[in-house]
Protein backbone atom coordinates (compact mmCIF):
# COMPACT_ATOMS: atom_id res chain seq x y z
CA UNK A 1 0.00 0.00 0.00
CA UNK A 2 1.05 3.39 -1.03
CA UNK A 3 0.41 4.68 2.10
CA UNK A 4 -1.55 8.28 2.20
CA UNK A 5 -0.70 10.67 -0.60
CA UNK A 6 -0.69 14.42 -1.10
CA UNK A 7 -0.37 16.77 -3.37
CA UNK A 8 1.30 18.90 -4.74
CA UNK A 9 4.32 18.56 -2.00
CA UNK A 10 5.01 22.72 -1.92
CA UNK A 11 2.40 25.15 -2.80
CA UNK A 12 3.92 28.85 -3.40
CA UNK A 13 0.95 30.96 -4.07
CA UNK A 14 0.47 34.59 -3.78
CA UNK A 15 -2.19 36.40 -1.35
CA UNK A 16 -5.98 36.31 -2.92
CA UNK A 17 -5.01 33.34 -4.91
CA UNK A 18 -7.08 30.05 -4.96
CA UNK A 19 -5.54 27.51 -3.56
CA UNK A 20 -6.44 23.27 -3.26
CA UNK A 21 -4.76 20.68 -1.91
CA UNK A 22 -5.28 17.47 -2.39
CA UNK A 23 -5.30 13.79 -0.49
CA UNK A 24 -5.24 10.26 -1.61
CA UNK A 25 -6.59 7.84 1.87
CA UNK A 26 -5.14 4.54 2.54
CA UNK A 27 -7.80 2.23 0.88
CA UNK A 28 -10.29 0.67 3.04
CA UNK A 29 -10.22 3.62 5.65
CA UNK A 30 -13.38 5.10 6.98
CA UNK A 31 -12.41 8.26 8.62
CA UNK A 32 -9.99 11.41 6.72
CA UNK A 33 -8.62 14.58 8.47
CA UNK A 34 -6.89 17.41 7.76
CA UNK A 35 -4.53 19.28 9.78
CA UNK A 36 -2.65 22.26 10.21
CA UNK A 37 0.51 22.42 11.33
CA UNK A 38 3.10 25.50 12.31
CA UNK A 39 5.38 26.00 14.81
CA UNK A 40 3.45 28.53 17.07
CA UNK A 41 0.14 26.39 16.88
CA UNK A 42 1.53 22.62 16.84
CA UNK A 43 -0.47 20.53 14.54
CA UNK A 44 -4.72 21.81 14.69
CA UNK A 45 -7.24 19.64 13.77
CA UNK A 46 -9.20 21.27 10.63
CA UNK A 47 -11.91 18.76 9.76
CA UNK A 48 -12.54 15.35 9.43
CA UNK A 49 -15.01 13.07 7.44
CA UNK A 50 -16.08 9.60 8.27
CA UNK A 51 -17.30 7.47 5.22
CA UNK A 52 -17.19 10.72 3.03
CA UNK A 53 -19.51 12.49 5.54
CA UNK A 54 -18.13 15.85 6.90
CA UNK A 55 -18.50 15.45 10.78
CA UNK A 56 -16.85 18.00 12.59
CA UNK A 57 -15.94 21.36 10.85
CA UNK A 58 -14.96 23.42 13.59
CA UNK A 59 -11.36 23.85 13.19
CA UNK A 60 -11.92 25.46 10.40
CA UNK A 61 -10.75 28.46 10.69
CA UNK A 62 -12.77 30.70 8.94
CA UNK A 63 -15.18 30.85 5.47
CA UNK A 64 -12.11 31.24 3.06
CA UNK A 65 -11.61 27.54 3.78
CA UNK A 66 -13.22 24.48 2.71
CA UNK A 67 -13.04 20.89 2.32
CA UNK A 68 -15.01 18.09 0.05
CA UNK A 69 -14.87 14.24 0.05
CA UNK A 70 -16.13 13.20 -3.15
CA UNK A 71 -15.68 9.62 -3.34
CA UNK A 72 -13.86 7.08 -0.45
CA UNK A 73 -10.84 7.51 -2.05
CA UNK A 74 -10.25 11.63 -2.60
CA UNK A 75 -10.23 14.58 -0.25
CA UNK A 76 -9.72 18.47 -1.06
CA UNK A 77 -9.11 21.80 0.90
CA UNK A 78 -9.56 24.66 -0.40
CA UNK A 79 -8.61 28.06 0.82
CA UNK A 80 -10.02 31.06 -1.66
CA UNK A 81 -8.59 34.14 -1.08
CA UNK A 82 -5.48 32.56 0.31
CA UNK A 83 -3.62 34.87 3.17
CA UNK A 84 0.15 35.06 4.11
CA UNK A 85 -1.15 33.55 7.63
CA UNK A 86 -2.31 30.40 5.84
CA UNK A 87 1.66 29.63 4.94
CA UNK A 88 1.82 26.35 7.06
CA UNK A 89 1.82 22.60 6.16
CA UNK A 90 -1.07 20.90 5.80
CA UNK A 91 -1.39 17.31 6.72
CA UNK A 92 -4.29 14.74 5.54
CA UNK A 93 -4.80 11.63 7.26
CA UNK A 94 -6.72 8.66 7.60
CA UNK A 95 -8.04 5.66 9.58
CA UNK A 96 -9.58 2.63 9.72
CA UNK A 97 -11.03 0.27 12.44
CA UNK A 98 -8.08 0.73 14.55
CA UNK A 99 -8.30 4.15 15.41
CA UNK A 100 -4.52 4.30 14.07
CA UNK A 101 -3.83 7.77 12.22
CA UNK A 102 -1.88 7.14 9.46
CA UNK A 103 -0.44 10.52 7.71
CA UNK A 104 0.44 11.85 4.51
CA UNK A 105 4.00 13.81 3.77
CA UNK A 106 2.21 17.16 4.26
CA UNK A 107 1.77 20.21 1.44
CA UNK A 108 4.07 23.18 2.35
CA UNK A 109 2.39 26.13 1.58
CA UNK A 110 3.32 29.44 1.78
CA UNK A 111 1.46 32.44 0.37
CA UNK A 112 3.43 35.74 -0.51
CA UNK B 1 -6.20 27.04 25.58
CA UNK B 2 -3.73 23.92 24.63
CA UNK B 3 -6.23 20.91 25.71
CA UNK B 4 -2.87 18.62 25.72
CA UNK B 5 0.25 20.43 27.51
CA UNK B 6 3.88 18.82 26.57
CA UNK B 7 6.92 19.24 28.25
CA UNK B 8 9.77 20.61 27.57
CA UNK B 9 9.36 22.34 24.45
CA UNK B 10 12.64 21.82 23.69
CA UNK B 11 15.65 19.16 24.90
CA UNK B 12 18.81 19.03 23.76
CA UNK B 13 21.13 15.86 25.24
CA UNK B 14 24.24 13.86 24.90
CA UNK B 15 23.99 10.27 23.44
CA UNK B 16 23.92 7.51 25.60
CA UNK B 17 22.05 9.79 28.31
CA UNK B 18 18.70 9.07 29.49
CA UNK B 19 15.37 11.40 29.74
CA UNK B 20 11.82 11.54 30.15
CA UNK B 21 8.92 13.96 28.38
CA UNK B 22 5.55 14.68 29.05
CA UNK B 23 2.29 15.11 28.23
CA UNK B 24 -0.86 16.42 30.51
CA UNK B 25 -4.43 17.10 30.15
CA UNK B 26 -7.15 18.19 32.44
CA UNK B 27 -9.31 15.90 30.38
CA UNK B 28 -9.71 12.19 30.98
CA UNK B 29 -9.58 10.42 27.94
CA UNK B 30 -10.30 7.33 26.47
CA UNK B 31 -6.69 6.51 25.03
CA UNK B 32 -3.57 8.57 24.79
CA UNK B 33 -1.40 7.82 21.49
CA UNK B 34 2.31 9.07 21.01
CA UNK B 35 4.15 9.56 17.36
CA UNK B 36 7.63 10.73 16.21
CA UNK B 37 7.62 13.27 13.43
CA UNK B 38 10.91 13.60 11.59
CA UNK B 39 11.25 16.63 9.64
CA UNK B 40 9.81 16.85 6.29
CA UNK B 41 7.63 14.09 6.71
CA UNK B 42 3.97 13.26 8.89
CA UNK B 43 3.58 11.77 12.22
CA UNK B 44 3.95 8.23 12.82
CA UNK B 45 2.42 6.63 15.42
CA UNK B 46 4.30 4.76 17.92
CA UNK B 47 2.26 3.21 20.91
CA UNK B 48 -1.20 3.62 22.14
CA UNK B 49 -2.55 2.73 25.75
CA UNK B 50 -5.64 2.99 26.70
CA UNK B 51 -5.45 1.54 30.35
CA UNK B 52 -4.72 4.09 33.48
CA UNK B 53 -1.76 2.90 34.76
CA UNK B 54 -0.47 1.13 31.59
CA UNK B 55 3.15 0.63 30.57
CA UNK B 56 3.93 -0.29 27.09
CA UNK B 57 8.17 -1.12 26.27
CA UNK B 58 9.56 -0.51 22.72
CA UNK B 59 13.15 -1.29 22.72
CA UNK B 60 14.76 1.53 24.77
CA UNK B 61 11.19 3.76 24.88
CA UNK B 62 8.95 3.48 27.84
CA UNK B 63 5.73 4.73 27.45
CA UNK B 64 3.46 5.15 30.71
CA UNK B 65 -0.61 6.25 30.96
CA UNK B 66 -1.16 7.94 34.36
CA UNK B 67 -3.56 6.08 36.54
CA UNK B 68 -6.78 8.52 35.97
CA UNK B 69 -6.08 8.48 32.48
CA UNK B 70 -5.26 12.47 32.11
CA UNK B 71 -1.34 11.74 31.47
CA UNK B 72 1.29 10.30 30.15
CA UNK B 73 5.22 10.04 29.86
CA UNK B 74 7.70 8.84 27.59
CA UNK B 75 10.91 7.96 28.95
CA UNK B 76 13.93 6.92 26.42
CA UNK B 77 16.80 5.36 28.08
CA UNK B 78 20.62 5.64 26.13
CA UNK B 79 19.29 8.06 23.59
CA UNK B 80 21.19 8.07 20.43
CA UNK B 81 21.00 10.34 17.56
CA UNK B 82 18.13 8.09 15.30
CA UNK B 83 16.08 9.24 18.07
CA UNK B 84 15.99 13.13 17.28
CA UNK B 85 12.32 14.22 16.46
CA UNK B 86 9.47 15.85 17.14
CA UNK B 87 7.56 13.91 19.83
CA UNK B 88 3.91 14.35 20.23
CA UNK B 89 0.99 12.67 22.20
CA UNK B 90 -2.52 12.52 21.24
CA UNK B 91 -5.55 12.17 23.26
CA UNK B 92 -8.49 10.59 21.83
CA UNK B 93 -12.20 9.83 22.97
CA UNK B 94 -14.76 6.94 22.83
CA UNK B 95 -17.51 9.48 22.06
CA UNK B 96 -16.26 10.36 18.27
CA UNK B 97 -12.83 10.47 15.99
CA UNK B 98 -11.36 12.58 16.96
CA UNK B 99 -8.18 12.78 18.35
CA UNK B 100 -6.02 16.00 19.72
CA UNK B 101 -2.45 16.39 19.79
CA UNK B 102 -0.44 18.31 21.80
CA UNK B 103 2.05 20.84 20.72
CA UNK B 104 5.60 18.37 20.77
CA UNK B 105 9.02 17.88 22.12
CA UNK B 106 11.34 18.53 20.18
CA UNK B 107 14.24 15.94 20.97
CA UNK B 108 17.84 17.04 19.71
CA UNK B 109 20.24 14.37 20.77
CA UNK B 110 23.93 15.07 20.22
CA UNK B 111 26.55 12.94 19.01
Amino acid sequence: DAGVIQSPRHEVTEMGQEVTLRCKPISGHNSLFWYRQTMMRGLELLIYFNNNVPIDDSGMPEDRFSAKMPNASFSTLKIQPSEPRDSAVYFCASTGLLRVEFFGPGTRLTVL
Amino acid sequence: TQLLEQSPQFLSIQEGENLTVYCNSSSVFSSLQWYRQEPGEGPVLLVTVVTGGEVKKLKRLTFQFGDARKDSSLHITAAQTGDTGLYLCAGAWDRDDKIIFGKGTRLHILP
